[in-house]
């Protein structure tokens, strides 16, 4: 059970917007920001978001982020294929004193 | 370029040892906090542990406290870990990430991971 709540899954046919959500508590997302990665199997995770809504150098423009709360979301507007792959977020737990991941939403581009 | 490469993983029977190394390049090591991240077959991505640029504070996740001790050594730009009494739940890609400044949180720089296997 992770710390961060995602859904599993999410999808959306090409030129779409999706979302993912990702829900935490006071002492995680509601005290720290929070950083998205997309991931493809035997590949290093890619730094897609930081501070909540910060994109580094080379991200799309397509992809958001936002934090309300406890709350965050990803947003990856006109949908590609090669956008399909997992989804982490992510950010530091001060009661755990350390950080915490979301369970992961695999993206599937229909 | 900022680069990150681990080295030291393999195959171990249950109870074994084993220590991971990741050398980085192209930045001042000593500046910046460095975490161990894992993914098991199967499952998400896991924080593991955490060290300060100075190596002063330490952080773990609970499944791995007091079995695993992260350490570095600044003057040759490497990290570790050392993991002993090894269980099959262990068996994952280990990667290593540098943490943002301020926010101890992993951030751009990732090594490609290398796969520890702990078998039964």
């Amino acid at each position: 059970q992770s710390v961060l709540t995602q859904p599993p899954s999410a999808s959306g046919t090409p030129g779409q917007r999706v979302t993912i959500s990702c829900s935490g508590t006071s002492s995680n997302i509601g005290s720290n920001y929070i950083y998205w990665y997309q991931h493809l199997p035997g590949t290093a995770p890619k730094l897609l978001m930081y501070k909540n809504d910060q994109r580094p150098s080379g991200v799309p423009d397509r992809f958001s982020g936002s934090k309300s709360g406890t709350s965050a979301s990803l947003d990856i507007s006109g949908l590609r294929s090669e956008d399909e792959a997992d989804y982490y977020c992510t950010t530091w737990d001060d009661s755990l004193s350390g950080q915490v991941f979301g369970g992961g939403t695999k993206l599937t581009v229909l | 370029e900022v680069l990150l490469l681990e080295s030291g993983g393999g195959s171990v029977q249950a109870g074994g040892s084993l220590r991971l190394s990741c050398v980085a390049s192209d930045f001042t090591f000593s500046a910046f906090g460095l975490s161990w991240v894992r993914q098991a077959p199967g499952n998400g991505l896991q924080w593991v542990s955490y060290i300060s640029g100075s190596g002063a504070t330490t952080s773990y996740t609970n499944s791995v406290r007091g079995r695993f001790t992260i350490s570095r050594d600044n003057s040759k730009s490497t990290l570790y870990l050392q993991m002993n009494s090894l269980r099959v739940d262990d068996t994952a890609i280990y990667y290593c990430a540098r943490v943002d400044r301020l926010t101890s949180t992993t951030g751009l720089y990732w090594g490609q991971g290398i796969l520890v296997t702990v078998s039964s």
